[in-house]
């Protein structure tokens, strides 16, 4: 089985940077997804992380260590849209994706 | 393009009642899934499919069957509801990307919301 935790809770200032933690421990492993989700609205794809290292896409970065089951999710230039849950998903050998329970950012102006 | 829908919305039962969820993909997508979202908890698989006519269990399938008789749709029902199955109900699809590296992005429906009373 899949074990993903990520904090709850986080609160930053807009214009600066926060970063989303999560750790895992699985049985397979075959890549790691960040998804964010507003409230009330569906979960949409944000970064994906196969290989260690950092993946960037404008302000959002990903990275994520294999050998630690380490990830982290850094939203720079935090703009009050950011709001949101961020979910961190680990996907298995057979395409399943285990999701943690999301990290809850609020952006405070 | 509509992408994955999701039909219904909102839903009130009473214990003990039956109903169908529906999913439909206009993506051609090989891969369904269906979760459910409680607080604090996050999503939860329940089943999922990897083509037409298959279907396999996912971490919490009990009280739920599914079905997928066309590769467009996939049906979750509840044979007979619990107040214990209230819950948003998040269906998705995705392609198939048989290289290690592919990222295989599940796109999901707008949601349904189910009540047990």
């Amino acid at each position: 089985g899949q074990n993903i935790d990520q904090p709850t809770e986080m609160t930053a200032t807009e214009g600066a940077i926060v970063q989303i933690n999560c750790t895992y421990q699985t049985s397979g492993f075959n890549g790691l997804f960040w998804y964010q989700q507003h409230a009330g609205e569906a979960p949409t794809f944000l970064s994906y992380n196969v290989l260690d290292g950092l993946e960037e896409k404008g302000r959002f970065s990903s990275f994520l260590s294999r050998s630690k089951g380490y990830s982290y999710l850094l939203l720079k230039e935090l703009q009050m849209k950011d709001s949101a849950s961020y979910l961190c998903a680990v996907r298995d050998g057979d395409y399943k994706l285990s999701f943690g329970a999301g990290t809850t950012v609020t952006v405070r102006a | 393009n509509a992408g994955v829908t999701q039909t219904p919305k909102f839903r009130v039962l009473k214990t003990g009642q039956s109903m169908t969820l529906l999913c439909a993909q206009d993506m051609n997508h090989e891969y369904m899934y269906w979760y459910r979202q409680d607080p604090g908890m996050g999503l939860r698989l329940i089943h999922y499919s990897v083509g037409e006519g298959t279907t396999a269990k996912g971490e919490v399938p009990d009280g739920y069957n599914v079905s997928r008789l066309k590769k467009q749709n996939f049906l979750l029902g509840l044979e007979s509801a619990a107040p214990s199955q209230t819950s948003v109900y998040f269906c998705a699809s995705s392609y198939i990307d048989s290289s290690s590296s592919g990222a295989n992005v599940l796109t999901f429906g707008a949601g349904s919301r189910l009540t047990v009373l």
